[in-house]
């Protein structure tokens, strides 16, 4: 069974870069076939999409974050990453990690999500 | 704002019927499958319902899916008090140059 776990800093000061990675147990990344997302929601508020990356390395992301964010991944260690710079309280979330089918924009499994703060 | 449109809040009692709304456009729903999420207070979200109407395994028949032009529905039958979560749609939108998967605002389902 496929499992994604998130893991990185959770507190971030403003202007700083995030960093978070997903570690996959399970299953391979490099075995093709999904797409593997970062996801985010801030406290209280609904789901964001961030972006994916494909085992061969292609990203893909969201326009509104597209100049900030950069995801990539390392078929060695079966994990991909994120790294958002400039960060500001508004990039205060819990942060989500999760796979899906190429060629879909469904979600299936979810890691179990990290809180991660922006605060000096 | 969020694209799609959900309903922020819906209720029934137990063992009753529910449906959640989720409006969008013809750069979303209208020409892309929706997908539907559960998420339980504290934990992540969970697939429930993918390509508009299809059951992940594990997932029991009291949830369904529709859609019918620019707009999904979610279904729940047999209410339980384990189900009493956010909901969230989900698809793809290419209203931009640059398409983006885009979600709904959430519907929080209570049980009475």
């Amino acid at each position: 069974q496929l499992q994604l776990q998130e893991s990185g800093s959770g507190l971030v000061k403003p202007s700083q870069t995030l960093s978070l990675t997903c570690a996959v147990s399970g299953g391979s990344i490099s075995s093709g076939g999904y797409s593997w997302s970062w996801i985010r929601q801030p406290p209280g508020k609904g789901l964001e999409w961030i972006g994916y990356i494909y085992h061969s390395g292609s990203t893909y992301y969201n326009p509104s974050l597209k100049s900030r964010v950069t995801i990539s991944v390392d078929r060695s260690k079966n994990q991909f990453s994120l790294k958002l710079s400039s960060v500001t309280a508004a990039d205060t979330a819990v942060y989500y990690c999760a796979r899906a089918p190429t060629v879909t924009n469904w979600f299936d499994p979810w890691g179990q999500g990290t809180l991660v703060t922006v605060s000096s | 704002q969020s694209v799609l449109t959900q309903p922020p809040s819906v209720s029934a009692a137990p063992g009753q019927k529910v449906t959640i709304s989720c409006s969008g456009s013809s750069s979303n729903i209208g020409n892309n499958y929706v997908s539907w999420y559960q998420q339980l207070p504290g934990t992540a979200p969970k697939l429930l319902i993918y390509d508009n109407n299809k059951r992940p395994s594990g997932i029991p028949d009291r949830f369904s899916g529709s859609k019918s032009g620019t707009s999904a529905t979610l279904g729940i039958t047999g209410l339980q008090t384990g189900d009493e979560a956010d909901y969230y749609c989900g698809t793809w939108d290419s209203s931009l140059s640059a398409g983006e998967v885009v979600f709904g605002g959430g519907t929080k389902l209570t049980v009475l």
